[in-house]
Order: structure tokens, then C-alpha cells, then sequence
């Protein structure tokens, strides 16, 4: 089965950029897309189709995919981004979707 | 407001069964194919099955075929998620999402809008 791998977690500085990787065999020929998670809440989606950015979601936030890893950059950090990130994609060799383990971000 | 909002949660033996809710409004909720996402404590997202906007196709995660069963009520806005046979590894909080695209199928998904998660606890 398809396996993504993401960092266990990333910390910035405030005003600083974070990088958060999703890695996978070839996942640069697959749709990556992103969703935040907050404690207690449910997630929200920060990023689709590699570098889709739905509305409400800040500039700040841009993503890429090629090769064998997707990244979400996060530019200019604030502490209301510190929240666990998942990546995901559809596997069609398992008709399964595949989440990445998470990253958790912590702005320093 | 668009929403979504699941129910039905609670504490429940192993080997039992549970039946989930999950409720939309603010969109037009027969449109678009929903998916149901669990996760454990302390652990990540699992995507566990999806149904199609018309009920005509769903897909299960392997950890729950055979076990669980959903069907949606386009009329009523609400879909639900039968779980018979339930184990400990079961336990989880239970999120349905919804996929943007329009009358689309239940594959390669993403999810532009999430409820708050019913909980789950198997246990004896």
C-alpha cells in the first residue's frame, strides 16, 4: 500500500518560514492536499491540488509537489498557524485515501 | 451556516454494534459525496469509507470492510454510518467531510469541509 512520510514535527520562529514535507513514491505524479488541525478541533482544508489555496486561507500559505515530495510552506509564521498538518492523496492501485502520519507545528 | 454535524458517539462492548449521524446544512447536501475520516487518540487521520453524491458507489478502508455499512438520506440531509462488530481498535473520533466537487463519485477525494468529530470508545 502507498505510504506517505511526514516529519514528526517542525518548529519556527514567529515571522520565520516553515516547511512541512509529505513524502511518497512519485508523489509528484499524484494530487497532494493539505488540511490543518487545531486541538480539539476539526481540520480544515489549507491547501489542494498541490497548490490550490481555498478562500479564507492566507497568501501565506502555498504548496508545491514534484519528485518524490509535496511541501506546504507557511511563510511568515504566526502562532495561530501552530497546528498539526496532514497531507493526503488518492492511491487508485487500492482505491484507498492515504493520509500522511502528520506534522506538528510549534511557533517558538 | 454551512455545516456538518455528527452523532451518535458514546461507550460500547466489543463485538456490539453503533450506528453514526452525520447531518448537513448550509449546502446543497444530495450534491456531493461525504466521506467518514476517524481518529484515534493521540494518533492521526484514517480515512475509512466514502459514498458517492447519488449513493450508486462506495469505497471501504480494508480495516473496516465487511464490518461497516453507510447510506445516505439525500431527502432528510443526513448520512449514516452503521458499525457492527466493533473492536477496541475501533475507538476513535469520527469525522464525516465533505468532498467540493460537484456530483462527483467517491474517489480521489478531497475534503473542503469537516464536522466536529462524535467520539467513539469501545470497551468492555
Amino acid at each position: 500500500s502507498y505510504v506517505l512520510t511526514q516529519p514528526i514535527s517542525v518548529s519556527v520562529a514567529p515571522g520565520e518560514t516553515a516547511t512541512i514535507t509529505c513524502g511518497g513514491s512519485s508523489i509528484g505524479s499524484r494530487h497532494v492536499h493539505w488540511c490543518q488541525q487545531k486541538p480539539g478541533q476539526a481540520p480544515i482544508l489549507v491547501m489542494y491540488y498541490d497548490s490550490d489555496r481555498p478562500s479564507g486561507i492566507p497568501e501565506r500559505f502555498s504548496g508545491s509537489n514534484s519528485g518524490n515530495t509535496a511541501t506546504l510552506t507557511i511563510s511568515r509564521v504566526e502562532a495561530g498557524d501552530e497546528a498539526d498538518y496532514y497531507c493526503h492523496v488518492w492511491d487508485s492501485s487500492s482505491d484507498h485515501v492515504v493520509f500522511g502520519g502528520g506534522t506538528k507545528l510549534t511557533v517558538l | 451556516e454551512v455545516q456538518l454535524v455528527e452523532s451518535g458517539g458514546g461507550l460500547v462492548q466489543p463485538g456490539r454494534s453503533l450506528r453514526l449521524s452525520c447531518g448537513g446544512s448550509g449546502f446543497s447536501f444530495g450534491d456531493y459525496a461525504i466521506h467518514w475520516v476517524r481518529q484515534a487518540p493521540g494518533k492521526g487521520l484514517e480515512w475509512i469509507l466514502g459514498i458517492s453524491w447519488s449513493s450508486d458507489s462506495i469505497g471501504y478502508a480494508d480495516s473496516v470492510k465487511g464490518r461497516f455499512t453507510v447510506s445516505r438520506d439525500n431527502a432528510r440531509r443526513l448520512l449514516y454510518l452503521q458499525m457492527n462488530s466493533l473492536k477496541t481498535e475501533d475507538t476513535a473520533v469520527y469525522f464525516c467531510a465533505k468532498d467540493p466537487r460537484y456530483r462527483s463519485g467517491w474517489n480521489s477525494p478531497y475534503f473542503d469541509l469537516w464536522g466536529r468529530g462524535t467520539l467513539v470508545r469501545v470497551s468492555s
